[in-house]
């Protein structure tokens, strides 16, 4: 089946630091891949994507890179902000399927 | 600009009670998605529904029921709320041919 897995664990680190968080997947098709922010409170919000292989997807200083041979898509960000503190989710769909499929999430707290 | 909108942003219930969740969006969009989120489990998918009155069963359906008797709207039903159900409820559509998860701003119930 479908599944993504992310690294376990929040994460805590200083303002201006550089954040990875990694996100690998396992997929019958060829998915679309995607990270999502959620603020507190709030519900879900689309942060970036990538469609196929070796795309690169960005968005408010955040990246992440489609790769296919090490089947991965992990999000990083050259210096954060007290404002990207949220939970971060990776997620796909198989175009056709219909279904995304979620990683548990992480905490991110960045520290003034 | 898509929009899905969530009934209420906060619920508390009393076990046994039956209770109503709406979900309603202001396209045409065929896909629509009810997941509860929980610390530590990421988003778990409950039910789904691809057209009028289809539906079909997510990850865990049980205690949970679904109605969507017309297009914009998909009802989430907990016939008898148990405090297990406590949790954060999201919405959500394909939207894009399909491709990509748009998200309400989540219910938070609380079930005493």
């Amino acid at each position: 089946g479908n599944s993504v897995t992310q690294m376990e664990g929040p994460v805590t680190l200083s303002e201006e630091a550089f954040l990875t968080i990694n996100c690998t997947y396992t997929a019958t098709g060829y998915p679309s891949l995607f990270w999502y922010v959620q603020y507190p409170g709030e519900g879900l919000q689309l942060l970036l994507k990538a469609t196929k292989a070796d795309d690169k997807g960005s968005n408010k200083g955040f990246e992440a890179t489609y790769r296919k041979e090490t089947t991965s898509f992990h999000l990083e960000k050259g210096s954060v902000q007290v404002s990207d503190s949220a939970v971060y989710f990776c997620a796909l769909i198989i175009y056709g399927n219909n279904r995304l499929a979620f990683g548990k999430g992480n905490q991110v707290v960045v520290i003034p | 600009d898509v929009k899905v909108t969530q009934s209420s942003r906060y619920l508390v219930k009393r076990t046994g009670e039956k209770v109503f969740l709406e979900c309603v969006q202001d396209m045409d969009h065929e896909n629509m998605f009810w997941y509860r989120q929980d610390p530590g489990l990421g988003l778990r998918l409950i039910y789904f529904s691809y057209d009028v009155k289809m539906k079909e069963k997510g990850d865990i359906p049980e205690g949970y029921s679904v109605s969507r008797e017309k297009k914009e709207r998909f009802s989430l039903i907990l016939e008898s709320a148990s405090t297990n159900q406590t949790s954060m409820y999201l919405c959500a559509i394909l939207v894009r041919g399909n491709t990509e998860a748009f998200f309400g701003q989540g219910t938070r119930l609380t079930v005493v």
